[in-house]
């Protein structure tokens, strides 16, 4: 079954330590993005790839950095500028144009800073 | 700049009943998509219905369906019949512009609990 895989599901990083979330697709779809959801603030854009090895800032992409080397994944690393990094991270991915069935969305990953 | 407004943090629900979940958007451009997602508590995103600015008819899928009033710039989840399973969180999304750079932007949830 085609779908996005997100590991790992829980991960937790010492203060000062980059930790890197995968995502991984099998739905050939062009582009990847990566969400940021703290309760009460809805989902924020952090980074997006349309294209491989070709990625744009969302809102929130201070203290973040991504890379797009194949078309089927899409890694996030959370580096220590990251003041604030302890959220629940969802990656999902779409063709180039968004259509009638939006996104597909990974199962997403708890990053807890301790 | 498009922005889409939930304004209920939560709902309350009796089984069988049913609810509406309030969305409004703003966005100056004439072509735009609407979506919903539901988030149960294991955290997955999972699309319900969608609502293109320029269907003629309410969308439906189902036990849900969109009240999408153009003019007020608004387009409510209806679930009918509501059932245990139903709680969870309900994010409703707007594409943005498809001359930009066709992303969604979501509203800040209404997290929709059903009762007995």
């Amino acid at each position: 079954d085609g779908g996005i895989t997100q590991s790992p599901k829980y991960l937790f990083r010492k203060e000062g330590q980059n930790v890197t979330l995968s995502c991984e697709q099998n739905l050939n779809h062009d582009a990847m993005y990566w969400y940021r959801q703290d309760p009460g603030q809805g989902l924020r854009l952090i980074y997006y790839s349309q294209i491989v090895n070709d990625f744009q800032k969302g809102d929130i992409a201070e203290g973040y950095s991504v890379s797009r080397e194949k078309k089927e994944s899409f890694p996030l690393t959370v580096t220590s500028a990251q003041k604030n990094p302890t959220a629940f991270y969802l990656c999902a991915s779409s063709p180039r144009t968004v259509g009638r069935y939006g996104y597909t969305f990974g199962s997403g990953t708890r990053l807890t800073v301790v | 700049a498009q922005k889409i407004t939930q304004t209920q943090p939560g709902m309350f629900v009796q089984e069988k009943e049913a609810v509406t979940l309030d969305c409004t958007y703003d966005t100056s451009d004439p072509s735009y998509g609407l979506f919903w997602y539901k988030q149960p508590s294991s955290g997955e995103m999972i699309f319900l219905i969608y609502q293109g600015s320029y269907d003629q008819q309410n969308a439906t899928e189902g036990r849900y369906s969109l009240n999408f009033q153009k003019a007020r710039k608004s387009a409510n989840l209806v679930i009918s019949a509501s059932q245990l399973g139903d709680s969870a969180m309900y994010f409703c999304a707007m594409r943005e512009a498809p001359y930009n750079t066709d992303k969604l932007i979501f509203g800040t949830g209404t997290r929709l609990q059903v009762f007995p």
